[in-house]
């Protein structure tokens, strides 16, 4: 059974710092991972989505990296924002296009 | 364009009570989805249709709950005889058909059984 693991689970930072999130799971049969983010009482937003055939992606101050073989996935977040705070999710799609979501890692960026 | 919705946005019902929850895909999306939020669980898958029909069906937590899909856009969730532990959020995602499709999802439902 796959499961993910998000570390931290929680992080506070000054505004303007460099970050990195993690995240792992069990089993490295997977078709790709996605980053969300959840505002507090919101749906999720998707950030980035990496095929399992590619190393990363970028997006703006973000960039996802992914080593299918080792279960390990990070997402670094530069010179971050106040906006930047909200719980970021991992999730990987297993069979039949499911995905199985991470524990989450709650972000707070002080001004 | 319009992304998913969901309605209603908020829902509070009596233990035993049956309820529906309604999802509106992106247009031309054929996959939709649904998982469940809850606090000592995570996020959990609970269906996956393609089209109409519902090739993964195994998120479901009991038979209490169903979910079906017409004209291949809107779906409907179903649970009946709610419980106190069917308190959730429950959201909704669509996306293109085929593996490695980005999902997209809705505002969610949040589910309150008193």
């Amino acid at each position: 059974k796959q499961e993910v693991t998000q570390i931290p689970a929680a992080l506070s930072v000054p505004e303007g710092e460099n970050l990195v999130l993690n995240c792992s799971f069990t089993d490295s049969a997977i078709y790709n991972l996605q980053w969300f983010r959840q505002d507090p009482g919101k749906g999720l937003t998707s950030l980035l989505l990496i095929q399992s055939s590619q190393r990363e992606q970028t997006s703006g101050r973000l960039n996802a990296s992914l080593d299918k073989s080792s279960g390990r996935s990070t997402l670094y977040i530069a010179a971050s924002q106040p906006g930047d705070s909200a719980t970021y999710l991992c999730a990987v799609e297993t069979g039949f296009q499911k995905l199985v979501f991470g524990t989450g890692t709650r972000l707070l960026v002080s001004p | 364009g319009a992304g998913v919705s969901q309605s209603p946005s908020n829902k509070v019902t009596e233990k035993g009570k049956d309820v529906e929850l309604r999802c509106d895909p992106i247009s031309g999306h054929t996959a939709l989805y649904w998982y469940r939020q809850s606090l000592g669980q995570g996020l959990e898958f609970l269906i996956y249709f393609q089209g109409n029909s519902a090739p993964d069906k195994s998120g479901l937590p009991s038979d209490r709950f169903s979910a079906e899909r017409t004209g291949g856009s809107v779906s409907t969730l179903t649970i009946q005889r709610t419980q106190q532990e069917d308190s959730a959020v429950y959201l909704c995602a669509s996306s293109l058909s085929g593996t490695g499709r980005e999902q997209y999802f809705g505002p969610g439902t949040r589910l309150t059984v008193t």
